[in-house]
């Protein structure tokens, strides 16, 4: 049973580039939420999706955007790149339970 | 606002002795408590899910338990051994439409063989 997968691993940008994150839930999971960790701190919520709608939103600019698929995958997207959005993103997918799993994240460098 | 510590953030043990760490939430309405444990660089496993009405979960030499009336978890490591080395993160989830996982910095633990 494949858990949650994102991709890319890594990725380097420059600052005021545009940037897009993937992920893939857990099977038989239909919730897939988004999260920025900067270095040394805890993760911080940044938006969840239910049934290809954003249901819940953090505290994050409308440069951070989503999208979930018909078969529950999920996006991020952020625009205008600042040096601040550097940072590990994790996925989490979870379902009814709402017992949350995450993936292994991806490592975002902004230059 | 849900806030939550963790204390102490860093914490050094000899191999073979138990570890106690301590996470505290200011806002009991919580749905559920999540303890993780991340390994540099890594993604977030998980550990034990208490839900709110429980008091306590155990697996293997994990125990955790809840307190919600006071705001506080504890999870218990026993007997450590170096391959525990990691940093242990706690989150709550907030009731009803609040989905969110709030979580604190972490402890980072370290086992001396």
């Amino acid at each position: 049973d494949a858990g949650v997968t994102q991709s890319p691993t890594h990725l380097i940008k420059t600052r005021g580039q545009q940037v897009t994150l993937r992920c893939s839930p857990k099977s038989g999971h239909d919730t897939v939420s988004w999260y920025q960790q900067a270095l040394g701190q805890g993760p911080q919520f940044i938006f969840q999706y239910y049934e290809e709608e954003e249901r819940q939103r953090g505290n994050f600019p409308d440069r951070f955007s989503g999208h979930q698929f018909p078969n529950y995958s999920s996006e991020l997207n952020v625009n205008a790149l600042l040096l601040g959005d550097s940072a590990l993103y994790l996925c989490a997918s979870s379902s009814m339970v709402r017992e949350q799993y995450f993936g292994p994240g991806t490592r975002l460098t902004v230059t | 606002k849900q806030e939550v510590t963790q204390i102490p953030a860093a914490l050094s043990v000899p191999e073979g002795e138990n570890l106690v760490l301590n996470c505290s939430f200011t806002d009991s309405a919580i749905y559920n408590l999540q303890w993780f444990r991340q390994d540099p660089g890594k993604g977030l496993t998980s550990l034990l899910l208490i839900q709110s009405s429980q008091r306590e979960q155990t697996s293997g030499r994990l125990n955790a338990s809840l307190d919600k009336s006071s705001g506080r978890s504890t999870l218990y490591i026993a007997a450590s051994q170096p391959g525990d080395s990691a940093t242990y993160l706690c989150a709550v989830e907030g009731r009803g439409n609040d989905y969110k996982l709030s979580f604190g910095a972490g402890t980072t633990v370290t086992v001396r063989a």
